[in-house]
């Protein structure tokens, strides 16, 4: 099985500028959710999103939005970057969503590197 | 707040050595404990714990989760220079996908 992939792996940005940022999970996965990666905070996530619908959100301003469609596949995007946008931004993959009573391992995709100049 | 603690932050031994990693937190709504190796880019998974008590096993590669005292470990044995990497310890919530991550720690294998 093909593992959970992310587009584009490197991304330079202006900051002002908006981004858009891609995950395909692993095929039969239909949760989605993001993290936030830097040295200085470590992992920190963002949102999940199963079924189109998102589930939960973590503590990041209303700046950072994403969606998820029929597919799975899902988006995030950041509008106006700040410098302290620079991560990178992992998506993880599992097969069911937090709301179900089992806990389901989550699979991270290789992450896209977001520099904001 | 929900918080997960790693310890040590850094570590370094020698290649056949073993190690013992430590992972304690606190959080409301326990629902599962998960170790990752995170070498360049991705953390790739290693063990999903859910019981206290019961000792998962991959290889080289053990851990065990105490629900009343709140910790995990991660044993290593027989280190090998491609163990070097950071292992994330991460702790998964009741009614969320949302797992909430330690510091991490580094581990380097010298040969």
């Amino acid at each position: 099985k093909a593992g959970v992939t992310q587009t584009p792996r490197y991304l330079i940005k202006t900051r002002g500028q908006q981004v858009t940022l891609s995950c395909s999970p692993i095929s039969g996965h239909r949760s989605v959710s993001w993290y936030q990666q830097t040295p200085g905070q470590g992992l920190q996530f963002l949102f999940e999103y199963f079924s189109e619908t998102q589930r939960n959100k973590g503590n990041f301003p209303g700046r950072f939005s994403g969606r998820q469609f029929s597919n799975s596949r899902s988006e995030m995007n950041v509008s106006t970057l700040e410098l302290g946008d620079s991560a990178l931004y992992l998506c993880a993959s599992s097969f069911g969503s937090g709301l179900a009573n089992l806990p389901y391992e989550q699979y991270f995709g290789p992450g896209t590197r977001l520099t904001v100049t | 707040e929900d918080k997960v603690v790693q310890s040590p932050l850094s570590l370094v031994v020698h290649e056949g050595d073993t190690v013992t990693l430590n992972c304690s937190y606190e959080v409301t709504n326990f629902r599962s404990l998960l170790w990752y190796k995170q070498e360049k880019k991705a953390p790739t998974f290693l063990f999903m714990l859910t019981s206290s008590g019961i000792e998962k096993k991959s290889g080289r590669l053990s851990s065990i989760l105490d629900k009343k005292e709140l910790f995990s470990i991660l044993n290593i044995t027989a280190t090998q220079t491609g163990d070097s990497a950071i292992y994330l310890c991460a702790v998964g919530l009741q009614g969320a996908q949302k797992l909430v991550f330690g510091q991490g720690t580094r581990l380097t294998i010298n040969p």
